[in-house]
């Protein structure tokens, strides 16, 4: 079935340093990807997303493409903030959306 | 009201003891999903509903588990004679549009239930 996997945490980072979160997902059809995120005692939210092959999905300085020939839709941002620690998780989309394991992210000043 | 409001935020339970779990969407949100999350996983579906109708039951876990959304709006998951591998988060979450693919998915707070 549909599944996605992404590195496993937590990661530690000194603030402003450059974030990559692996997710790698395996699917029939095309699904649309996405990255939600959870800050300390709220809900998850979405982060962003991106539907079809070469998209590439962008929201507060959070970037991740879409790339069908490595099945892959990894999370980038160039120099992270304090505000940027929470749980971090890939998704693709179907009737319930799937999501990864989980990737805890810390970032200290 | 502004968000997904899920009720109780915590339940304890004793091991066989029936629970219930409320959710309440965004209003005029067709789609309605169910979720469990055990600790450090991501969240695992159990199922789907698309306004009354439960269109996608295949992730509940065991007959235990029962959910409804009578009037499409409010949904109740109920689990039967709780077992100590039933402790996880409960999380509801809602879409606009029906089917819930490519749709944004707007989430509860969740409900943990602690199974002694």
């Amino acid at each position: 079935g549909d599944s996605v996997t992404q590195m496993e945490g937590p990661v530690t980072l000194s603030e402003e340093a450059f974030l990559t979160i692996n997710c790698t997902y395996t699917a029939t059809g095309y699904p649309s990807l996405f990255w939600y995120v959870q800050y300390p005692g709220e809900g998850l939210q979405l982060l962003l997303k991106a539907t079809k092959a070469d998209d590439k999905g962008s929201n507060k300085g959070f970037e991740a493409t879409y790339r069908k020939e490595t099945t892959s839709f990894h999370l980038e941002k160039g120099s992270v903030q304090v505000s940027d620690s929470a749980v971090y998780f890939c998704a693709l989309s179907g009737l319930g959306m799937r999501f990864g394991a989980g990737t805890r992210l810390t970032v200290k000043p | 009201g502004a968000g997904v409001s899920q009720s109780p935020r915590y339940k304890v339970a004793k091991r066989g003891q029936d629970v219930a779990l409320r959710c309440d969407p965004i209003s005029g949100h067709v789609s309605l999903f169910w979720y469990q999350q055990a600790l450090g996983q991501g969240p695992e579906f159990l199922t789907y509903f698309q306004n009354e109708a439960q269109l996608d039951k295949s992730g509940l876990p065991s007959d235990r588990f029962f959910a409804e959304r009578p009037e499409g709006s409010v949904s109740t998951l109920k689990i039967q004679r709780t077992q100590q591998e039933d402790s996880a988060v409960y999380l509801c979450a809602s879409s606009l549009a029906g089917q819930g693919r490519n749709e944004k998915l707007f989430f509860g707070s969740g409900t943990q239930l602690s199974v002694l």
